[in-house]
């Protein structure tokens, strides 16, 4: 049984050009989340999203970052125009969904985003 | 809001020492708990769990009880071992105030274990 996917491992981008991070949740979880983790920091939740709902977005910047969670393929984080200080992981992590809270969350492996 | 404070590392021990690292938490309602840990270069995995008051969640020789009256999910594993060397977070899963369960997690502790 598969595990969290991410794709890609590391992405080098530009200042001002587009990242797109890909998410695979694990087979039969339909909730996915997203996270940024910089040096020395723990990990700061950005959005939380079921298949075709953006359920909550509390942590995600209003300008430059989007993400969906398409009934079909994966979930995406977005982050256009990106500046220097988006370099970080950002994890993904996928649950079930049921037992309010209670269960645990499966991690990917994480996106490690440069931007020169 | 809710939060998560967790021991300030790193935290250097020598092999077979015994381990505590410490958490406690502010939440409203009864939050579920758990231990993460990640390796280098990885994303994070579950250790433990405990789902309510007095519950005591275990996983290769680590433990921590949920401690309702002071708040407390303190880490702790009686013989650390060079392979156990890596960050460790504390976090609590409760609903927000739209009702969805959103993590917090801890600043994350980092273990250093030396032979």
């Amino acid at each position: 049984n598969a595990g969290v996917m991410q794709n890609p491992r590391h992405l080098v981008r530009r200042r001002g050009q587009e990242a797109r991070l890909r998410c695979s949740p694990m087979k039969g979880h339909s909730h996915v989340y997203w996270y940024r983790q910089l040096p020395e920091e723990g990990l700061k939740f950005m959005v939380y999203l079921q298949k075709e709902n953006i359920i909550d977005e509390s942590g995600m910047p209003k300008e430059r970052f989007s993400a969906e969670f398409p009934k079909e393929g994966p979930s995406i984080l977005r982050i256009q125009q990106v500046v220097r200080g988006d370099s970080a992981a950002y994890f993904c992590a996928s649950s079930p969904g049921f037992g309010q809270g209670r269960n645990e969350q499966y991690f990917g492996p994480g996106t490690r985003l440069t931007v020169t | 809001g809710d939060s998560v404070t967790q021991m300030e590392g790193p935290v250097t021990l020598s092999e077979e020492a015994f381990l505590t690292i410490n958490c406690t938490y502010t939440a409203t309602g009864y939050p579920s708990l758990f231990w993460y840990v990640q390796y280098p270069g990885e994303g994070l995995q579950l250790l433990l769990k405990a789902t309510k008051a007095d519950d005591k969640g275990s996983n290769k020789g680590f433990e921590a009880t949920y401690r309702k009256e002071t708040t407390s999910f303190h880490l702790e594993k009686g013989s650390v071992q060079v392979s156990d060397s890596a960050v460790y977070f504390c976090a609590l899963s409760a609903p927000s105030s739209g009702g969805s369960y959103i993590p917090t997690f801890g600043r994350g502790t980092s273990l250093i274990v030396h032979p």
